[in-house]
């Protein structure tokens, strides 16, 4: 079974710093995806940053970006220029890229706790 | 606004009730995710639908029950309520079961159970 670690509860940035969490994970599988989700105190779930694991390059967008070690199993969120609106719950979580039953549930980890100070 | 739909937001309820939970997918999205997000499980898949039919399984209680209608809503029954089962309940649709990068899952906004 895939399991999913964030060994950081909580986390804090100044405003216009950059902050980076972490995330490993354990899977025997080769071909799968990783994704980073944030959820503010509204609770909404948003999609924030994909990276499929067959692709080398580094997923980015806007001013989140990936730093992927599929070797290290290990998949961090670096957020630049940090807002007060980034602060939030983000979980990372883990699917498979094929499922022979075509199941394609998100395996959470338990969430990091990031707040900005102004 | 992910464009999926969840009813109610919030439900209070009593122990050994029944309630139902709704979720409308986004348009044209045939998968269908239900997740509990509890303070001490954190988010755990509970089951999947595909195009009215029962995908996959998790860490369902058999108290537990769901269904995806021909028109692609679904309910998630839950019965028999105890304390433990206060959680927040997502739905999260996705376009296909095919495993590609553009079946990303989107969720929608959840319905926060109280059981007292």
């Amino acid at each position: 079974a895939q399991t999913v670690t964030q060994s950081q509860p909580e986390m804090s940035v100044q405003e216009a710093e950059t902050v980076t969490l972490s995330c490993t994970y354990d899977t025997s599988e080769s071909d799968y995806y990783l994704f980073w989700y944030k959820q503010p105190p509204s609770r909404q779930m948003i999609l924030v940053i994909r990276q499929e694991a067959y692709k080398q390059q580094n997923a980015t967008e806007n001013r989140f970006s990936v730093n992927f070690q599929k070797a290290a199993k290990s998949f961090s969120l670096k957020i630049s220029d940090s807002q007060l609106g980034d602060a939030a719950m983000y979980f990372c979580a883990y699917r498979l890229l094929y499922s022979g039953a075509g199941s394609y549930q998100l395996t959470f980890g338990k969430g990091t706790k990031l707040s900005v100070i102004p | 606004d992910s464009g999926v739909t969840q009813t109610p937001k919030h439900l209070i309820t009593a122990t050994g009730q029944r309630v139902t939970l709704r979720c409308s997918p986004r348009s044209g999205d045939l998968s269908v995710y239900w997740y509990q997000q509890s303070l001490d499980q954190g988010l755990q898949f509970l089951i999947q639908y595909y195009n009215g039919e029962e995908r996959a399984k998790g860490n369902i209680l058999e108290r537990f029950s769901a269904q995806q209608f021909p028109d692609l809503h679904s309910e998630l029954n839950l019965s028999s309520l105890e304390l433990g089962d206060s959680a927040l309940y997502f739905c999260a649709s996705s376009p296909r079961a095919s495993g590609g990068i553009t079946d990303t899952q989107y969720f929608g906004p959840g319905t926060r159970l109280t059981v007292l």
